[in-house]
């Protein structure tokens, strides 16, 4: 199993442009996340997905777009970058059998985004 | 809403001695509790977690947490520490009443030293 992968490592981007940051899951997992990290703030959930077709906005949704038409693949839209939008950005997935409130979460390598 | 804090910035202690590092919740129903580690350049991984029982939790590498309700507390602890322990370390909580939403401590980067 490779996990959770995440695509590219990292990027820079203008202000303006957008992007998508992908990540698959191989492991079945129904729940999957998206994480934002800036130094010295821990993560804070952008959205996540409780299955197929269903997603739903976290801590800090502004300015980000997400689907789930696969179990595999959660890919993260950002369409008009901004410098705040600069940080290292983590999906996460999980297998929950009931309402996901003790499971374990597993993280990708993350994607370390600059915007200009 | 539920939040953490990891009130120790940086925590540094010598190889072999044992190690703390401290998790403080809040949460308006019960806590699940967990730890996470980062090592440079990767992701998050999973050390322990806390959801009912024993207060005494055990993980991964030898690391163990207890769960103190009274003060609110999570730490996490191991009574070796090794150079390799060197890393960034996150709490996390998640509350029964929002339970899709979890919540991340600042992190305490643990430096062990030889």
């Amino acid at each position: 199993n490779a996990g959770v992968t995440q695509t590219p490592k990292f990027r820079i981007l203008k202000i303006g442009q957008s992007m998508t940051l992908q990540c698959t899951q191989d492991m079945n997992h129904n729940y999957m996340y998206w994480y934002r990290q800036d130094p010295g703030m821990g993560l804070k959930l952008i959205y996540y997905s409780v299955g197929a077709g269903i997603t739903d906005k976290g801590e800090v949704p502004n300015g980000y777009n997400v689907s789930r038409s696969t179990t595999e693949d959660f890919p993260l839209r950002l369409e008009l970058a901004a410098p705040s939008q600069t940080s290292v950005y983590f999906c996460a997935s999980s297998y929950s059998s009931g309402q996901g409130l003790g499971d374990t979460q597993y993280f990708g390598p993350g994607t370390r985004l600059t915007v200009l | 809403a539920q939040s953490v804090a990891q009130p120790e910035d940086q925590v540094n202690v010598a190889e072999g001695n044992p190690l703390t590092v401290k998790c403080t919740y809040s949460v308006s129903g019960n806590p699940y509790l967990f730890w996470y580690v980062q090592y440079p350049n990767r992701g998050l991984q999973f050390l322990l977690k806390y959801i009912t029982g024993d207060n005494l939790v055990k993980g991964s590498y030898g690391f163990e947490a207890e769960f103190n309700k009274s003060q609110t507390s999570f730490h996490l602890k191991k009574p070796s520490a090794l150079v390799s322990d060197s890393a960034l370390y996150f709490c996390a909580v998640r509350d029964w009443d929002n339970n899709n939403d979890m919540r991340f401590g600042a992190g305490t980067r643990l430096t062990v030293k030889p």
